[in-house]
């Protein structure tokens, strides 16, 4: 059983389109992330809920917006794509805040043409 | 300046070799200390977790923290092809447990 799930794995689509990444977890966690992995492997965060609550928000464009429906599952829905949005990116949870280790998903690689 | 450095390698060694893998942070609020590994298209992997400054050991793999150097290393003993990945670390103050990651090593172990 896989612990954190992303879909899709691969996403190509083309400028100025509006997609969504999904993320589910199966370890009973509160706490869920979104990370940006550039070109060069640098893992960055975007966003954190806890609880469905938003508490992390980095500077990242208001095009990505999540979306914590439950504590199980966390989207990010980017609109009006663009090139500079290529990359990897990588949903993790943990059981809370603190100092609790995040668990990473393998990815959704998105492809801007 | 960013706030962890980390040397992107690639370090290539033979097998068996122990391998050194290091990190440099400059904000001291920093307390806990992470290394992930990362194989090619897949999620990064905690390996090791601890807790402000010294020493832990899980197997072939050591994890030290040295605070007041604002260090951290990851020793690898007897290294096997399958450690052939990229090594990240992280770090966080705690809080809201924003991870900060390093940059990553590649490491390649040839046989």
């Amino acid at each position: 059983d896989t612990a954190v799930s992303q879909t899709p794995k691969y996403l190509v689509t083309q400028m100025g389109n509006d997609k969504s990444i999904k993320c589910e977890q199966n370890l009973g966690h509160d706490t869920m992330y979104w990370y940006k992995q550039d070109s060069k492997k640098f893992l960055k965060i975007m966003f954190s809920y806890n609880n469905k609550e938003l508490i992390i928000n980095e500077t990242v464009p208001n095009r990505f917006s999540p979306k914590s429906p439950d504590k199980a599952h966390l989207n990010l829905h980017i609109n009006s794509l663009e090139l500079g949005d290529s990359a990897v990116y990588f949903c993790a949870s943990s059981l809370g805040t603190g100092s609790q280790p995040q668990h990473f998903g393998d990815g959704t690689r998105l492809s801007i043409l | 300046q960013k706030e962890v450095e980390q040397d992107p390698g690639p370090l290539s060694v033979p097998e068996g070799a122990i391998v050194s893998l290091n990190c440099t942070y400059s904000n001291s609020a920093f307390q806990y200390f992470m290394w992930y590994r990362q194989y090619s298209r897949k999620g990064p992997e905690l390996l090791m977790y601890t807790y402000s400054s010294g020493n832990k050991e899980d197997g072939r793999f050591t994890a030290q923290v040295d605070k007041s150097s604002k260090y951290i290393s990851l020793f690898i003993r007897d290294s096997q092809p399958s450690d052939s990945a990229t090594y990240l670390c992280a770090m966080s103050a705690g809080g809201y447990n924003k991870l900060i990651f390093g940059a990553g090593t590649r490491l390649a172990v040839h046989p």
